[in-house]
Parts: structure tokens; C-alpha cells; sequence
């Protein structure tokens, strides 16, 4: 089966404490990107990716840190500088790359994250 | 202002109508549309996409974009149960999507 994993589905952590969200993909797309979904406030981006080794920051990347040395995985690491850290975590690809448009992102089921 | 606006609903309909639902946007650059639904703690599916102006259909789905108007269009026809969910518009023009809030349908039997 082709598609987006994302793990845990439910993720409890102290407040202080660093966590690293997977996304791995088995579609061979070449750009991935990390959302944030919170209550009335839609998806916001955090950060992006579009080839193995390079990536970008997105709208809220402040107290988020990524890595992207396969092309099938994209870790988020929230850090304990984020200061408003519990949200549900979205990962998406695309097979569009530089400088073509990414419509068709492709989602995983998500990570719901509560830091106490 | 927001890039992207969308009424958050709710939106409840009985089975078997027509839902419309919408977007207007601001940015006239804006060239890829698409809609997407979401279930309850689930990722969201891309459900329509459509490049530029123009209508694009599929099953009981049309997705409508009037680029005049800087407004799009989701219609579902003959609503079931099952299509209860948050449906998100989203556009893009570069390497970057921009999302509406969502707009959550309840379709009761």
C-alpha cells in the first residue's frame, strides 16, 4: 500500500521536553511539508521540504526544527522554545519539486500532540 | 485580511440536498484550486482540483472557480450522512498551499 505514515496518532508529553513527530512516505514524492491544524485557525505551514537535504521554513517555523536525509522521511522535532506546542501535527507530499506548483498534497492521518 | 476566507459553518442540510459551499480569496495570482474534506481526527483528502477558471465535476462533486470574482465553489448533490466532515478550499500559485479555515457539514438523515 503507497501512502503517508505518520506516528503516534497520540503523542503526551511534559512541558520542557523536546518530541520528534515521523512522516515517511512510500509514493517517491519529492516534497513534503509539515502543518499545524489548530481549532478555527485552518492548517498553518511550519516547515517544507522539496528535495533530500534542503528545506525551508514555512509561516510558523519558530520552536520547530526538521531533518530530510531520505527522501521517504521528513521528522519534526517540536522543542521546548515552542511555546504553545499542543495542536494536531499534519505531513503531506507531492510529486512537484522547485519551481512547479505543489497543488495535490497528499496527507497523512495526522499527530495529535498534548503537552502538560 | 485573510488570504483565504471560508464561513466555519456549521452547515447542516437534510439527506439528499444540495450543498454549496465557498471561498473568496485576494490574491488574483492564485492559480491551482482545490478542495479537500476531513473527517473527525483524520488527515484531509483531496476531493477536486481545477487549474484557472472554469467548472470540473465529479460524481455527486462540482468544483467551480470564477477567478472574476475571486470566488470558488463546491457543490455536492443528492448529500448523504457520510459526506458530514469539514471540507477545506485551498489555492496556490507557487510552491506554497493557502488554506480556508474549513467549513464543517452535518447532513442528517
Amino acid at each position: 500500500d503507497g501512502g503517508i505514515t505518520q506516528s503516534p496518532k497520540y503523542l503526551f508529553r511534559k512541558e520542557g521536553q523536546n518530541v520528534t513527530l515521523s512522516c515517511e512516505q512510500n509514493l517517491n514524492h519529492d516534497a513534503m511539508y509539515w502543518y499545524r491544524q489548530d481549532p478555527g485557525q485552518g492548517l498553518r505551514l511550519i516547515y517544507y521540504s522539496q528535495i533530500v537535504n534542503d528545506f525551508q521554513k514555512g509561516d510558523i517555523a519558530e520552536g520547530y526544527s526538521v531533518s530530510r536525509e531520505k527522501k521517504e522521511s521528513f521528522p519534526l522535532t517540536v522543542t521546548s522554545a515552542q511555546k504553545n506546542p499542543t495542536a494536531f501535527y499534519l505531513c503531506a507530499s507531492t510529486p512537484r519539486s522547485w519551481a512547479q506548483s505543489s497543488y495535490e498534497q497528499y496527507f497523512g492521518p495526522g499527530t495529535r500532540l498534548t503537552v502538560t | 485580511q485573510k488570504e483565504v476566507e471560508q464561513d466555519p459553518g456549521p452547515l447542516s442540510v437534510p439527506e439528499g440536498a444540495i450543498v454549496s459551499l465557498n471561498c473568496t480569496y485576494s490574491n488574483s495570482a492564485f492559480q491551482y484550486f482545490m478542495w479537500y474534506r476531513q473527517y473527525s481526527r483524520k488527515g484531509p483528502e483531496l476531493l477536486m482540483y481545477t487549474y484557472s477558471s472554469g467548472n470540473k465535476e465529479d460524481g455527486r462533486f462540482t468544483a467551480q472557480v470564477d477567478k472574476s470574482s475571486k470566488y470558488i465553489s463546491l457543490f455536492i448533490r443528492d448529500s448523504q450522512p457520510s459526506d458530514s466532515a469539514t471540507y477545506l478550499c485551498a489555492m496556490t500559485n507557487t510552491d506554497k498551499l493557502i488554506f480556508g479555515t474549513g467549513t464543517r457539514l452535518q447532513v442528517f438523515p
